[in-house]
C-alpha cells in the first residue's frame, strides 16, 4: 500500500506570513492532487499535478510535483485568514484509479 | 456545485445496530467512493464503485458493505455498528477514474456509535 506523509500536521501563523506544506512518499504516483476542506464541508480540489517537476500557481498558492513524482509541496505567499482550513494531498495509484490521501495539514491564519 | 447529497447528515446509534448511509448524485458520474475521515488519518477509502453493480474494496473495508443498483445511488452499510466506526463519512464522485479526474465530495455524514 502506498503511503503519503504530510507535514506539518498543524500550522498556526499570522496574516502576511509565508508557509510551505509538504507531502512525501517512497512510492511513485501517476498524479497528485491538493484539496482544501473547511469545517463541516467536504474537500474541494485546488489543483492536480501530473508531470514530474511541474509547478502550478493559483493566485498566492504555488504547487510543485517532485521530479521523481514521489513528493509535492504547497507554498502560500502572504497568508490570509481566508486560507484557514485543512489541506490534503492525494496521490493516484499507478493502477486501479484510487486516490491515497495524506493525513492533512490544519492551517490557522490569525489576523 | 456537484450534485451530491448524503443522508443522513448526522446519526447517533448504538453498538450492534445496522446503519445505512446513502449517497445520491445527479451528475451521472460513473465512479463513486466512500471515505471515512478521522483525526490524524486524513481520508481513508472504504469501498468504491466503477459502475452499476460493480464495486471493490478500499483500504479499510472490514465491517462495511456497499451496493449500487442505480447509477445515482451508492449505499454504505454497517451490518453491526461498533464504536470504532464512529467517524465522518464522505461520499465522492468522479467522471473518470480518480487517477486523473477530480473528486467531488458530499458534505459528509457524521456517525456516532455509542
Amino acid at each position: 500500500t502506498q503511503l503519503l506523509e504530510q507535514s506539518p500536521q498543524f500550522l498556526s501563523i499570522q496574516e502576511g506570513e509565508n508557509l510551505t506544506v509538504y507531502c512525501n512518499s517512497s512510492s511513485v504516483f501517476s498524479s497528485l492532487q491538493w484539496y482544501r476542506q473547511e469545517p463541516g464541508e467536504g474537500p474541494v480540489l485546488l489543483v492536480t499535478v501530473v508531470t514530474g517537476g511541474e509547478v502550478k500557481k493559483l493566485k498566492r498558492l504555488t504547487f510543485q510535483f517532485g521530479d521523481a513524482r514521489k513528493d509535492s509541496s504547497l507554498h502560500i505567499t502572504a497568508a490570509q485568514p481566508g486560507d484557514t482550513g485543512l489541506y490534503l494531498c492525494a496521490g493516484a495509484e499507478n493502477q486501479g484509479g484510487k486516490l491515497i490521501f495524506g493525513q492533512g495539514t490544519e492551517l490557522s491564519v490569525k489576523p | 456545485d456537484a450534485g451530491i447529497t448524503q443522508s443522513p447528515r448526522h446519526k447517533v446509534t448504538e453498538t450492534g445496530t445496522p446503519v445505512t448511509l446513502r449517497c445520491h448524485q445527479t451528475e451521472n458520474h460513473r465512479y463513486m467512493y466512500w471515505y471515512r475521515q478521522d483525526p490524524g488519518h486524513g481520508l481513508r477509502l472504504i469501498h468504491y464503485s466503477y459502475g452499476v453493480k460493480d464495486t471493490d474494496k478500499g483500504e479499510v473495508s472490514d465491517g462495511y458493505s456497499v451496493s449500487r443498483s442505480k447509477t445515482e445511488d451508492f449505499l454504505l452499510t454497517l451490518e453491526s455498528a461498533t464504536s470504532s466506526q464512529t467517524s465522518v463519512y464522505f461520499c465522492a464522485i468522479s467522471g473518470r477514474g480518480s487517477d486523473t479526474g477530480e473528486l467531488f465530495f458530499g458534505e459528509g455524514s457524521r456517525l456516532t456509535v455509542l
